[in-house]
């Protein structure tokens, strides 16, 4: 049972450069996200989706967008990037079902990405 | 911004002391969550407490909340090394979470 797995675990771009960030989980999750870790700003939300078929906009969206492939996948994509998007990039779901929510997270192990 | 503020930003202490770290956050909440990250990995989620709740424990980590004062203390008893990490507090409102914005604890063997 492998959780959320991102790839690639590294890479460096230049800037005006496209890539997009994969993300799995294993987990039959409904809901997922993108985070971006910057130092002294902790995680800070990208865009999420609560379900198959939805995505929404969170703190900090702008030059981002994503995609809700499937259950089990969610990108995120960089069109141009900038420098400023120079960060670690974090993938997390969770079941949105059971009583009381609050339910956690489950986090993938990052991807570092640089712009130059 | 909806982040809160975690206080203090580092912590360094002798194994076997006690840790406390402590959370504030902006928004009502129905739960607030601890998570742990180690370095170079991702979050692990700790402990949830909610909004009707002012005290749990889980092993060696208790959680306090007070939603006046909106804001939440995590301790952690006889501290180990291996609980060298950074730790993180976080609300959901309406399904986004916000994290604060750390404490990075050091444990000294």
């Amino acid at each position: 049972n492998a959780g959320v797995t991102q790839t690639p675990k590294f890479q460096v771009l230049k800037t005006g450069q496209s890539m997009t960030l994969q993300c799995a989980q294993d987990m039959n999750h409904n809901s997922m996200y993108w985070y971006r870790q910057d130092p002294g700003m902790g995680l800070r939300l990208i865009y999420y989706s609560a379900s198959e078929g939805t995505t929404d906009k969170g703190e900090v969206p702008n030059g981002y967008n994503v995609s809700r492939l499937n259950k089990r996948e969610f990108s995120l994509r960089l069109e141009s990037a900038a420098p400023s998007q120079t960060s670690v990039y974090f993938c997390a779901s969770r079941t949105t079902t059971g009583t009381g929510g609050g339910q956690p997270q489950h986090f993938g192990d990052g991807t570092r990405l640089s712009i130059l | 911004s909806q982040q809160g503020e975690e206080d203090p930003q580092a912590l360094s202490i002798q194994e076997g002391e006690n840790a406390t770290m402590n959370c504030s956050y902006k928004t009502s909440i129905n739960n607030l969550q601890w998570y742990r990250q180690n370095s170079g990995r991702g979050l692990v989620h700790l402990i949830l407490i909610r909004s009707n709740e002012r005290e749990k424990h889980s092993g060696r980590l208790r959680v306090t909340l007070d939603t006046s004062k909106k804001s939440s203390s995590l301790l952690i008893t006889a501290s180990r090394a291996a609980d060298t990490a950074s730790y993180f507090c976080a609300t959901d409102p309406l399904n986004q979470f916000y994290f604060g914005t750390g404490t990075s604890l050091t444990v000294i063997p």
